[in-house]
């Protein structure tokens, strides 16, 4: 069975600070992995998709890596902005099935 | 109207009574998801429906019982909850179908629903 962490469960920073979020999994036999952006009482937002053959993906100041292999994927956020405070979550397509499982979410905290 | 619209957004029911909730998605897609989010808990996938056919149940209890009248529409009939199933429920969409690599899959705002 797919499992999926995400460490650490809350981060706090300081505007301006780069942002690190980390997700693991237990099953490499993935099609894809993806990053999404939850505001607290609100649907999510898909943030990057990264494909099993690629190693990453960016879009303005998100970046992020995968490396399937070793079970492990890491989103950056250059330059933090108050505006970035969220959950973020993980989640990996299987490769059988129409499912995706989710990590737990990061709870981020931008002060300004 | 756009995206994936989800209504009630709150809803507070008792143990014993019916109520739907109900999932709209205005992007063309042919697949459509239920989601359940827990307190503390990761999100978990409860069913999947393929162009209106259902495709995965994640032993989901009877209690809940998901209706896909058409591509656009996804409802989840809610009889006889406990507590404990207070939770958001987030509706999702998305184009690709089981078996393929999926593309991204587009999520409504959710219904925060509390049973008394």
């Amino acid at each position: 069975k797919q499992e999926v962490t995400q460490i650490p469960a809350a981060l706090s920073v300081p505007e301006g600070e780069n942002l690190v979020l980390n997700c693991s999994f237990t099953d490499s036999a993935i099609y894809n992995l993806q990053w999404f952006r939850q505001d607290p009482g609100k649907g999510l937002t898909s943030l990057l998709l990264i494909q099993s053959s690629q190693r990453e993906q960016t879009s303005g100041r998100l970046n992020a890596s995968l490396d399937k292999s070793s079970g492990r994927s890491t989103l950056y956020i250059a330059a933090s902005q108050p505006g970035d405070s969220a959950t973020y979550l993980c989640a990996v397509f299987k490769a059988a099935g129409n499912k995706l499982t989710f990590g737990g979410g990061t709870r981020v905290l931008v002060k300004p | 109207e756009t995206g994936v619209t989800q209504t009630p957004r709150h809803l507070v029911m008792g143990m014993t009574n019916k109520k739907s909730l109900k999932c709209e998605q205005h992007l063309g897609h042919n697949a459509m998801y239920w989601y359940k989010q827990s307190a503390k808990k990761p999100l978990e996938l409860m069913f999947v429906y393929n162009f209106k056919e259902q495709t995965e149940n994640n032993s989901v209890p009877s209690r809940f019982s998901p209706e896909c009248p058409n591509s656009s529409h996804l409802f989840l009939h809610l009889h006889t909850l406990q507590p404990e199933d207070s939770a958001l429920y987030l509706c999702a969409s998305s184009t690709r179908t089981s078996g393929e690599p999926t593309d991204t899959q587009y999520f409504g705002p959710g219904t925060r629903l509390t049973v008394l």
